[in-house]
């Protein structure tokens, strides 16, 4: 079974503070998306990343994939109260077409 | 155009009970996804339809669980006999094709109470 671990869990912190997430996995992922949640909504897509080492930026936000693609993280530059919500990695395993979740990581940007 | 819509956006039901949730999809897309999350989680991923044929189902938890897709587009996720432990987000999501490197498109979910 391909299990995605985020870290931390829950994160607050003030706005104009930078912080990382991290997605672990001990399984190879052929790529790895970012999703943002707030309340009572669906996951939307941020970011794909497909090569191992790959950088992605979005305007305060990168996103790198492991060399070895076990692995991802998100960098928030300069954090903001609208960048508060869950934020979620997901992967492709292999041949199949259903998308594994991470664990989820809670953020709550202060004002 | 419009987006993925769930109905109802909630349904409270007591033990024992059945109850039916809708996803209507993206026109055009001819994947989708039922999906599962609890309160701070990352979604469980339920079934994968292609065009009207479950493609896979794997991640239905028990034989309570069950979907269709008739007419390709319209899915309806059943569950018989309700257990206090199937409260959760429902989430539907599309996508044009079903391909990993497609886009998939969330609905809002339905919230399920189970009482």
């Amino acid at each position: 079974t391909q299990l995605l671990e985020q870290s931390p869990q829950f994160l607050s912190i003030q706005e104009g503070e930078n912080l990382t997430v991290y997605c672990n996995s001990s399984s190879v992922f052929s790529s790895l998306q970012w999703y943002r949640q707030e309340p009572g909504e669906g996951p939307v897509l941020l970011v794909t990343v497909v090569t191992g080492g790959e950088v992605k930026k979005l305007k305060r936000l990168t996103f790198q994939f492991g060399d070895a693609r076990k692995d991802s993280s998100l960098h928030i530059t300069a954090a903001q109260t609208g960048d508060t919500g869950l934020y979620l990695c997901a992967g492709y395993g292999g041949a199949t077409n259903k998308l594994i979740f991470g664990t989820g990581t809670l953020l709550a940007v202060q004002p | 155009g419009a987006g993925v819509s769930q109905t109802p956006s909630n349904k409270v039901t007591e033990k024992g009970k059945y109850v039916e949730l809708r996803c209507d999809p993206i026109s055009g897309h001819t994947a989708l996804y039922w999906y599962r999350q609890s309160l701070g989680q990352g979604p469980e991923f339920l079934i994968y339809f292609q065009g009207t044929g479950a493609a896979d189902d794997s991640g239905l938890p028990n034989d309570r669980f069950f979907a269709v897709r008739p007419e390709g587009s319209v899915s309806t996720l059943k569950i018989q006999r309700t257990e206090r432990g199937d409260s959760a987000v429902y989430l539907c999501a599309s996508s044009s094709s079903g391909g990993p490197t497609d886009t998939q498109y969330f609905g809002p979910g339905t919230r399920l109470t189970v009482l």
